[in-house]
């Protein structure tokens, strides 16, 4: 498809469990992003790519969150021992290049319920 | 560290009145600047954006959004409420210089025929 693809769009989980969000980018785009949006609010962001690269990981609230795009393109969100705090509508955006110079992109998110 | 943020998190206008949504924003550069909205059941997506150059900017859908540096304003208008513009919209903000992407908390409208 021509936009941004994510997997799943909606993930039941029980707390404490091992969780993987994919997201697909449109072709082409070499920066991507993972956002967290909670019901309510705006999107918080969580981590940047630039390539393969992380180039700013500020956002990721703790070590168990982890976010790896090997070949440059799909990126993976994952999440250890959940919490049901990590509920949320998880957001990934791609990018022809910075945001000064292109357009954020978005998929329609995966939504996380953690029990 | 840039931050965003929107004056009123619902705005109700009648169909025909004007829009103003408020954004103000906090960067210690010359940022760039969004708008986005998301419709129900639907992706972010642009409406708007300033990155250099003439501080009125106009959008899709008849929006548009003036940079104002000195009340660190980016403030949303739109002449004419129509019904189909009832959506959450959200203020965003960019370091010039960087990649990063700051969004506000939004403010959800509402257009009553």
């Amino acid at each position: 498809g021509a936009g941004v693809s994510q997997t799943p769009s909606n993930k039941v989980t029980e707390k404490g469990k091992y969780v993987e969000l994919r997201c697909d980018p449109i072709s082409g785009h070499t920066a991507l992003y993972w956002y967290r949006q909670s019901l309510g609010q705006g999107p918080e962001f969580l981590i940047y790519f630039q390539g393969t690269g992380a180039a700013d990981d500020s956002g990721l609230p703790n070590d168990r969150f982890f976010a790896v795009r090997p070949e440059g393109s799909v990126s993976t969100l994952k999440i250890q021992r959940t919490e049901r705090g990590d509920s949320a509508v998880y957001l990934c955006a791609s990018s022809r290049a910075g945001p000064g110079r292109g357009e954020l992109f978005f998929g329609e998110g995966s939504r996380l319920t953690v029990l | 560290a840039q931050s965003v943020t929107q004056l009123g998190s619902h705005v109700s206008v009648s169909e025909g009145a004007l829009v103003l949504l408020r954004c103000n924003y906090s960067s210690s550069v010359p940022p760039y600047l969004f708008w986005y909205v998301q419709y129900p059941n639907q992706g972010l997506q642009l409406l708007l954006k300033y990155t250099t150059g003439a501080t009125l900017v106009k959008g899709i859908n008849g929006f548009e959004a003036e940079f104002k540096k000195s009340e660190t304003s980016f403030h949303l208008t739109k002449p004419s409420a129509h019904m189909s513009d009832a959506a959450e919209y959200f203020c965003a903000v960019s370091d010039r210089g960087y990649d990063k992407v700051i969004f506000g908390p939004g403010t959800s409208l509402s257009v009553i025929p």
